[in-house]
């Protein structure tokens, strides 16, 4: 199975910060790689797939990039709903695996 | 819009079974490979099952195999998970979620599965 291991676990930001969150996959999975939002009590939002493609509907101070092993996910300038979870998730084979999630919280 | 919608959870007790269902619609159901995936209480997603879209192809996690049994009806616009035999790590919430060449691009609410005696 493809180990994802993502950091931080948590990060406390402000309003307007740039935000990064980095995932490692234990093999190369190419550019296979999803990124989540979750917001508590709430299913997990697609963001971006194949590593760095917005998701329709999502603004475009999220983005991603990367290829390989290690990817990461980029805010650009936190907005106030921005505060959430977010989980990486290898796309390459089955069994399907997700990072950890990192937390973004109110700094 | 796409609509996933899960039902059949609740309490039941270890070593009991449950079958959960998701009624899709808003796309052609028949053409989208689908995945059960669970998120217990505090805790990150799991991966439980994947089923194709013509449902000839199935995997399950490895905690889940020979209790856990996917399955899928394209006339009904339906996805199942039956459950047996389950455990008390079994507790969580069971998403219904459309894949999208691996990726999940749809989930559903989400319904709770509390094994517990």
């Amino acid at each position: 199975d493809i180990q994802m291991t993502q950091s931080p676990s948590s990060v406390s930001a402000s309003v307007g910060d740039r935000v990064t969150i980095t995932c490692r996959a234990s093999q190369g999975i190419s550019n296979w790689l999803a990124w989540y939002q979750q917001k508590p009590g709430k299913a997990p939002k697609l963001l971006i797939y194949a590593a760095s493609s917005l998701q329709s509907g999502v603004p475009s101070r999220f983005s991603g990039s990367g290829s390989g092993t290690d990817f990461t996910l980029t805010i650009s300038s936190l907005q106030p709903e921005d505060f959430a979870t977010y989980y990486c998730q290898q796309a390459n084979s089955l069994p399907l695996t997700f990072g950890g999630g990192t937390k973004v919280e109110i700094k | 819009e796409v609509q996933l919608v899960e039902s059949g959870g609740g309490l039941v007790q270890p070593g009991g079974s449950l079958r959960l269902s998701c009624a899709a619609s808003g796309f052609t159901f028949s053409s989208y490979e689908m995945n059960w995936v669970r998120q217990a209480p505090g805790k990150g997603l799991e991966w439980v099952s994947y089923i194709s879209s013509g449902g000839s192809t199935i995997y399950y996690a490895d905690s889940m195999k020979g209790r856990f049994t996917i399955s899928r009806d394209n006339a009904k616009n339906s996805l199942y998970l039956q459950m047996n035999s389950l455990r008390a790590e079994d507790t969580a919430v069971y998403y219904c979620a459309k894949g999208s060449s691996m990726a999940i691009d749809y989930w559903g609410q989400g319904t709770l599965v509390t094994v517990s005696s």
